[in-house]
């Protein structure tokens, strides 16, 4: 069965802080798609990253990176210099197997940025 | 904008009654998905349509159903509602699957009461 687990239920930081949130994912398919996406507070959902499970080189978009490792089965988000329009729920997903269209979401993690 | 609409954006209605929720792709995504938000089953996904087929199948209840249109619109009908169905719908679209960039519409509110 696949599962995503995100440990962190909420994180606090003040601006300017770096903030790393972990997604450690289970499959037992050797081909798979990791995703992350941003819920603001106003409530709409951001789609930011997917990863194919071939591709384990990280990969940086500005102040936001991100850390596939396949040998721990986790896909870690950076947030570098945060910012307060950085507040939101971050949600890490997996999807694989017979359908690559089945997403299964993780629990989320609510990051709130203080000024 | 992502260019996703969805129609309407609240709904309150009683246990079991019954409600179509409607999600506008971007133009040229031929691919829609349905997920459901709730504060006890956190974020899910219900169901995808490709181009006017079902393509994939998530946790969708049996009372649920959906369907895209020729145009490809698609709409997700929820009946025999239950207190437990209050959520956040969210529809999204994308080109063909996940493999490209998948867009989400603002998200039906629906409560049951």
């Amino acid at each position: 069965a696949q599962k995503v687990t995100q440990a962190q239920t909420e994180i606090s930081v003040v601006e300017k802080e770096d903030v790393t949130l972990d997604c450690v994912y289970e499959t037992r398919d050797t081909t798979y798609y990791l995703f992350w996406y941003k819920q603001p507070p106003s409530g709409e959902l951001v789609f930011l990253i997917r990863r194919n499970s071939f591709d384990e080189q990280n990969e940086i978009s500005g102040r936001y990176s991100w850390n596939f490792q396949k040998s721990t089965s986790s896909f870690n988000f950076t947030i570098t210099a945060s910012q307060v329009v950085d507040s939101a729920v971050y949600f890490c997903a997996l999807s694989g197997g017979t359908s690559y269209d089945k997403v299964i979401f993780g629990p989320g993690t609510s990051l709130s940025v203080i000024p | 904008d992502s260019g996703v609409t969805q129609t309407p954006k609240h709904l309150i209605t009683a246990t079991g009654q019954r409600v179509t929720l409607r999600c506008s792709p971007r133009s040229g995504d031929l691919s829609v998905y349905w997920y459901q938000q709730s504060l006890d089953q956190g974020l899910q996904f219900l169901i995808q349509y490709y181009n006017g087929e079902e393509r994939a199948k998530g946790n969708i209840l049996e009372r649920f159903s959906a369907q895209q249109f020729p145009d490809l619109h698609s709409e997700l009908n929820l009946s025999s509602l239950e207190l437990g169905d209050s959520a956040l719908y969210f529809c999204a679209s994308s080109e063909r699957g996940l493999q490209e960039t998948q867009y989400f519409g603002p998200g039906t509110r629906l409560l049951v009461l």
